[in-house]
């Protein structure tokens, strides 16, 4: 079965507001990579997270790597009509293997 | 400018029939990757080649065919044997190195009736 989660599996956002979308994994992964699709698009890299804790920002979005490296999390502050699409992770399990998450698709209300 | 390329954007094939789609890419990148989404679901892997002349099944290869004899490509066939072919196909691209990130192509939409 599918080894990374994420939820929500949709997130309906008014404009300017906050929101999270959660990546877990059942077991340890050395990396986690989030990406973006917008509609009708192909995934776009955003950002790579390696090490234990960290936390790295773009602008509105904030990433951040858990404790255990088994869960990421991404946070999208004051929330705007570009946002819109479904945001991926993907982890590298232990046998080197990137797993993909099924998505969170956003869709932003003006 | 360097990226992938991916044609057609859109295929339409009767059941019964292979089809071939196309990847190239001019990153200088060793390792390419096709995955297949369905709506609503993530990425699904292929098949992928991290060196020319070289290929491995991913979590869906039955019913695909790939063939790697130049770095820069990476076909992907459909063949008749591939039970549900209709679906959107992305290749993607990275540095050999395990943890690298994808570079994808604008994706393949396949339907088969």
């Amino acid at each position: 079965g599918q080894q990374v989660m994420q939820i929500p599996q949709y997130q309906h956002v008014q404009e300017g507001e906050d929101f999270t979308t959660y990546c877990n994994s059942s077991t340890t992964l050395s990396n986690i990579q989030w990406y973006k699709q917008r509609p009708g698009g192909h995934p776009v890299f955003l950002i790579q997270l390696v090490k234990s804790g960290e936390v790295k920002k773009q602008k509105r979005l904030t990433f951040q790597f858990g404790e255990a490296k088994k869960n990421s999390s991404l946070h999208i502050t004051a929330t705007q009509t570009t946002d819109v699409g479904t945001y991926f992770c993907a982890g590298t399990d232990s046998w080197g293997k990137l797993q993909f998450g099924a998505g969170t698709q956003v869709v932003v209300t003006p | 400018d360097g990226g992938i390329t991916q044609s057609p954007k859109y295929l339409f094939r009767k059941e019964g029939q292979n089809v071939t789609l196309s990847c190239e890419q001019n990153l200088n990148h060793d390792a390419m990757y096709w995955y297949r989404q369905d709506p609503g679901q993530g990425l699904r892997l292929i098949y992928y080649s991290q060196i020319v002349n070289d290929f491995q099944k991913g979590d869906i290869a039955e019913g695909y065919s790939v063939s790697r004899e130049k770095k820069e490509s990476f076909p992907l066939t459909v063949t008749s044997a591939q039970k549900n072919p209709t679906a959107f196909y992305l290749c993607a691209s990275s540095i050999a190195d395990r943890d690298s990130p994808l570079h994808f192509g604008n994706g393949t939409r396949l339907t088969v009736t």
